[in-house]
């Protein structure tokens, strides 16, 4: 079941330039789609969500851009520091269902490089 | 700023015993989860609940496994007769009633082993 896919599985971005993490979904059900980071031995955190009625949402470094027709979604963190190195999930979620649970991707493990 | 807690953060148990999970959600949520990662795997989802009872259950919450809500603070997991697969990170998390906001909140997970 790859209904929410990171082919990525780690990106290594120099500190200040941009990290872009993508991720593709094939259900058609999904609307509403967040980032999490995650570090070693912690839950994932949130970072920042978009609604399908939207194609960008922005909060301070970091902003989601969403391209309904291919299925795709991508983070980007700008500029990328340091201490946002960790695992970032993508996850999908159809709000109209009954419980909005989360169907997450993969992970991609960003290294930021000092 | 709220956070969701989860205790205990690491149980060793042997294979069949009992098991219970508990988790402290953020305090104006209203749906909770249960979802779980497998070393090297995805976060998987469990279980949801709402108004005290269960709204969707995934295959892998088969009748091992039960929730219950048992005061107005906490959240529990538990699982019967535990396997050696049953292995992995149990993480809790919460939302808000509904909105225009649908993002649920993690606990810090606990690490269950099964010996």
């Amino acid at each position: 079941d790859q209904q929410v896919k990171q082919n990525s599985p780690s990106l290594s971005v120099q500190e200040g330039r941009i990290s872009i993490l993508n991720c593709d979904y094939t259900n058609s059900m999904f609307d509403y789609f967040l980032w999490y980071k995650k570090y070693p031995a912690e839950g994932p955190t949130f970072l920042i969500s978009i609604s399908s009625i939207k194609d960008k949402n922005e909060d301070g470094r970091f902003t989601v851009f969403l391209n309904k027709s291919a299925k795709h979604l991508s983070l980007h963190i700008v500029p990328s520091q340091p201490g946002d190195s960790a695992v970032y999930f993508c996850a999908a979620s159809a709000v109209g269902g009954a419980t909005n649970k989360l169907i997450f991707g993969t992970g991609t493990l960003l290294a930021v490089q000092p | 700023e709220p956070e969701v807690t989860q205790t205990p953060s690491h149980q060793v148990t042997q294979m069949g015993q009992e098991v219970i999970l508990r988790c402290v959600p953020i305090s104006n949520h209203l749906y909770f989860y249960w979802y779980r990662q497998i070393l090297g795997q995805k976060v998987e989802f469990l279980v949801s609940f709402y108004n005290n009872e269960i709204s969707e259950k995934s295959e892998i919450f088969d009748d091992q496994f039960s929730v219950e809500r048992p005061d107005g603070s906490n959240f529990t997991l538990k699982i019967r007769s535990t396997k050696l697969e049953d292995s992995a990170m149990y993480f809790c998390a919460s939302r808000k009633a509904s909105g225009s906001s649908y993002e649920q909140y993690f606990g810090p997970g606990t690490r269950l082993t099964v010996t």
